[in-house]
């Protein structure tokens, strides 16, 4: 079965320093991976996924990720810091599997979260 | 595009009160899901549905049942409702199967209070 752990539940940096928040997942076959990003009383938005290729991985508003397979990991970094990137971040796994593979076909499997806090 | 939309935003039920909570998605998706997140949990899949017509069971099945009659719409109904179904609700869709890499799109929550 896939588990994914997020290192911190409660990240603070200040505004214009670097944003590194972790993720680490365990699957015998390395999964697709998803970072989502959720700001107050709103819903779910993708900030990026991995799926093949270019093991970094753009997306919006900044953020990268960089699928690292020989250390489980797919941690979120942004350059530097704005106030709008407060917000809960939750890395995502989904395992590769064909069609016909029965309920692993829907399965997405969530960390816990990480509240990212920035200070003025 | 809308997205996915979820009613009522917010609601509170008395222990033992039912309720439907209502998703609509616009985006001609296949696959659609229910999910709870409660503090300091994530998210749990409650439910999902492949197709029209088809659904199964999540994580969390119990105390909750869906339909699906068309493509757009997938409700969730809250039988003989229990402080333990206070949470946040979440609807999902995505074009295909998410064991092909697809990321699946989210709509605004609906917070539950169950007292």
């Amino acid at each position: 079965a896939q588990s994914v752990t997020q290192l911190g539940s409660h990240v603070s940096v200040s505004e214009g320093a670097l944003v590194l928040l972790r993720c680490n997942y365990s699957s015998s076959v390395p999964p697709y991976l998803f970072w989502y990003v959720q700001y107050p009383n709103q819903g779910l938005q993708l900030l990026l996924k991995y799926t093949t290729g270019a093991t970094l991985v753009k997306g919006i508003n900044g953020f990268e990720a960089e699928f690292k397979k020989s250390e489980t990991s797919f941690h979120l970094t942004k350059p530097s810091a704005h106030m709008s990137d407060a917000a809960e971040y939750f890395c995502a796994v989904s395992p590769r599997v064909e069609i016909g593979s029965g309920g692993s076909n829907y399965k997405l499997t969530f960390g816990k979260g990480t509240l990212l806090t920035v200070n003025p | 595009n809308a997205g996915v939309t979820q009613t009522p935003k917010f609601r509170i039920l008395k222990i033992g009160q039912s309720m439907t909570l209502q998703c609509t998605q616009d985006m001609n998706h296949n696959y659609m899901y229910w999910y709870r997140q409660d503090p300091g949990m994530g998210l749990k899949l409650i439910y999902y549905s492949v197709g029209a017509g088809i659904t199964d069971k999540g994580e969390v099945p119990n105390g909750y049942n869906v339909s699906r009659s068309t493509t757009e719409d997938f409700p969730l109904r809250l039988e003989l409702a229990a402080p333990s179904q206070t949470s946040v609700y979440f609807c999902a869709s995505s074009r295909t199967r998410t064991g092909a890499g697809y990321e699946q799109y989210f709509g605004p929550g609906t917070r539950l209070t169950v007292t």
